[in-house]
């Protein structure tokens, strides 16, 4: 069985300084790992994604995240805070099963919240 | 990167209509859909997963007979809510899984914008 856990549901930091958004996740298999980002009323947008390639992933908007088996954690992380990057963000677990069926799982999301 | 479209982007309903909503990826093929439900301040939550030219399987709890999938094509996925009622106002968002037939877990899902559906 997979499963997500974000830890914070709401994250607040000055713009400029650096971000960090906590993930945790259980897997019974190698997983695919996300990370989404969700402005108000709108879709997803992929940040970056790890599919067991280098476990240290650039995404667009400088984004980054470590995939660290030892303590199944794959934190997002950003150098300095823009106001843009105010939104919901969703991290998110794939089994790496070679099956149509396989089905991805949501995190609850952390709302990032962006200070001048 | 791929693009997922959906239409209608918002629809306000009066109660025991039906409403379709389309689901369309726009410059790949993609064998299998997702739909999705989320409410406000709420995660998204898997109401069913579509495949090109087989029956939707539906998660536990969503009334197959209320919510009508149908995948005609490659590229195309629509949500049929029967019979609506206020408590299915929600957002709907669908997903689409690029790659190759049979697809894999890795490939990743491009997500459409959503459809916001209010139901009076």
């Amino acid at each position: 069985a997979q499963s997500v856990t974000q830890l914070d549901s709401h994250v607040s930091v000055s713009e400029g300084t650096p971000v960090l958004l906590r993930c945790n996740y259980s897997s019974s298999y190698s997983p695919s790992l996300f990370w989404y980002v969700q402005h108000p009323n709108k879709g997803l947008q992929l940040l970056l994604k790890y599919t067991s390639a280098a476990t240290l992933v650039k995404g667009i908007n400088g984004f980054e995240a470590e995939f660290k088996k030892s303590e199944t954690s794959f934190h997002l992380t950003k150098p300095s805070a823009h106001m843009s990057d105010a939104a919901e963000y969703f991290c998110v677990v794939s089994d790496r099963g070679y099956s149509s069926a396989s089905k991805i799982i949501f995190g609850s999301g952390t709302r990032l919240s962006i200070r001048p | 990167g791929a693009v997922v479209s959906q239409h209608p982007s918002r629809v306000i309903c009066k109660s025991g209509t039906s409403v379709k909503i389309e689901c369309r990826s726009l410059d790949f093929q993609a064998t299998t859909m997702f739909w999705y439900r989320q409410f406000p301040k709420q995660s998204l939550m898997l109401m069913a997963t579509s495949n090109e030219g087989s029956k939707a399987t539906y998660e536990q709890g969503v009334e197959k007979d209320k919510f009508l999938i149908n995948h005609a094509s490659l590229t195309l996925s629509t949500l049929t809510v029967t019979s609506a009622h206020p408590e299915d106002s929600s957002f709907y968002i669908c997903s689409a899984r690029s790659g190759t037939s049979g697809g894999s877990s890795t490939d990743t899902q491009y997500f459409g914008p959503g459809t916001r559906l209010t139901v009076l």
